[in-house]
Formats: C-alpha cells, structure tokens, sequence
C-alpha cells in the first residue's frame, strides 16, 4: 500500500528558517506535492516536485530525493500568516487521479 | 474560472435526516473527490469519481453515497445523518497531481 509520514507538529519563531519532513512508501511513484491549509480553510496547492532537486518559489522551497523515498518542504522567512497545517502527498500508482494524503504538520510560527 | 464551489457552507441536521451536499467545478476535470476532515485531523477519503457515471469508495464510504452524471457536479448523499458524521466535507477535483479544493461544508449533527 501506500503510506506518507510527516511530524506532527513543528514550532519556529517569526523570521526563521523551518523544514517540514515528509517520508513515503508506495509502489508507483510519480511525484510529490505539498498542500497547505490554515485553520478553518480548504488546502490550496504548494509545489509539486516529480525529479530529485529543489524547487523554489518566493519564501517556500520543496526538495525531493526518490532514491531515498523522502521530501520535504522549506519555509524561510518565517512569518506568522505561515502558520497552518502543511500536508504532503503522491498520487495512487493507479493513476486515476487519487492523492495520497499524510496526517499533516501542524506549524506553529512564535513571535 | 470560479474553481470547486460547495454548497451549503453550513448545516445543522438532526439525527436520522438525510441531505444532499452539493458540489460542482468548472474547469472540465475528470477526476472528484470528497473528503471528510474531523478536528485536528488529516483528510479522509470519502467516494472518489474518475469520470461521468463512475464513482468507487474511498476509506470511509460507510453512511455515504454519490452520483457522477455530468463532469460539473459530484454530489455527495447522507442517508441517515449520525453524530458520527459530524464533520467539515471537502470536495475536490484534480489535474494531474495537483488537487482543488472547495470551501468546505461545515456539518453538526445533532
């Protein structure tokens, strides 16, 4: 089957840098994406990494290593709106179109 | 484009009762979703649909059914609402591997 694993919680202070791992298991494998979502809102779409390398857009990174079945998604800058749950994912091997979601990580910016 | 809409944003249902969550997009993707999100919790996947008139269970379909008439609408049917069910219902629809969701349905049962 298919499993993502992600810490549960993550806490920084404003300004920092925080690194949101995310490990999976699936037996087709085609890319990893990242979801975000603050509380009491839908997730909106991050980044999406299908090679190994780093992705960058604005203040956001996301890396992806296939070899070692492991992403993860940077934050630099960290402001206090980057507070939220952040969700990583891959699609089913059946490709329908089916997301494999993680439990989330729930980041926590301090001032 | 006005994306994944969902209607209602809430509803109150007493035990027993039965309704009808709806949910349409308009950007002619096949593939929709329903999820529902319990507090401080991840997505769980509801029914799924891959195209017009195919629908398959996801992991908590028990309490739930759909229809896919049309690729604009996925509707997702309580049939006896429980306290169990009470929840926020995400619906979703998908290009490629990047997911769009709706506002959500907040929904209590009493």
């Amino acid at each position: 089957g298919q499993s993502l694993e992600q810490p549960s919680e993550v806490t920084a202070v404003e300004g920092a840098i925080v690194q949101i791992n995310c490990t999976y298991q699936t037996s087709g494998f085609y890319g990893l994406s990242w979801y975000q979502q603050h509380d009491g809102g839908a997730p909106t779409f991050l980044s999406y990494n299908a090679l190994d390398g780093l992705e960058e857009t604005g203040r956001f990174s996301s890396f992806l290593s296939r070899s070692d079945s492991y992403g993860y998604l940077l934050l630099q800058e960290l402001q206090m709106k980057d507070s939220a749950s952040y969700f990583c994912a891959v699609r089913d091997p059946s490709n329908t179109g089916k997301l494999i979601f993680g439990q989330g990580t729930t980041l926590q910016v301090k001032p | 484009n006005a994306g994944v809409t969902q209607t209602p944003k809430f509803q109150v249902l007493k035990t027993g009762q039965s309704m009808t969550l709806q949910c349409a997009q308009d950007m002619n993707h096949e593939y929709m979703s329903w999820y529902r999100q319990d507090p401080g919790m991840g997505l769980r996947l509801i029914h799924y649909s891959v195209g017009a008139g195919i629908t398959d269970q996801g992991e908590v379909p028990n309490g739930y059914n759909v229809s896919r008439s049309t690729t604009e609408d996925f509707p997702l049917r309580l049939l006896s609402a429980a306290p169990s069910q009470t929840s926020v219902y995400f619906c979703a629809s998908s290009y490629f591997d990047t997911q769009y969701f709706g506002p959500g349905t907040r929904l209590t049962v009493l």
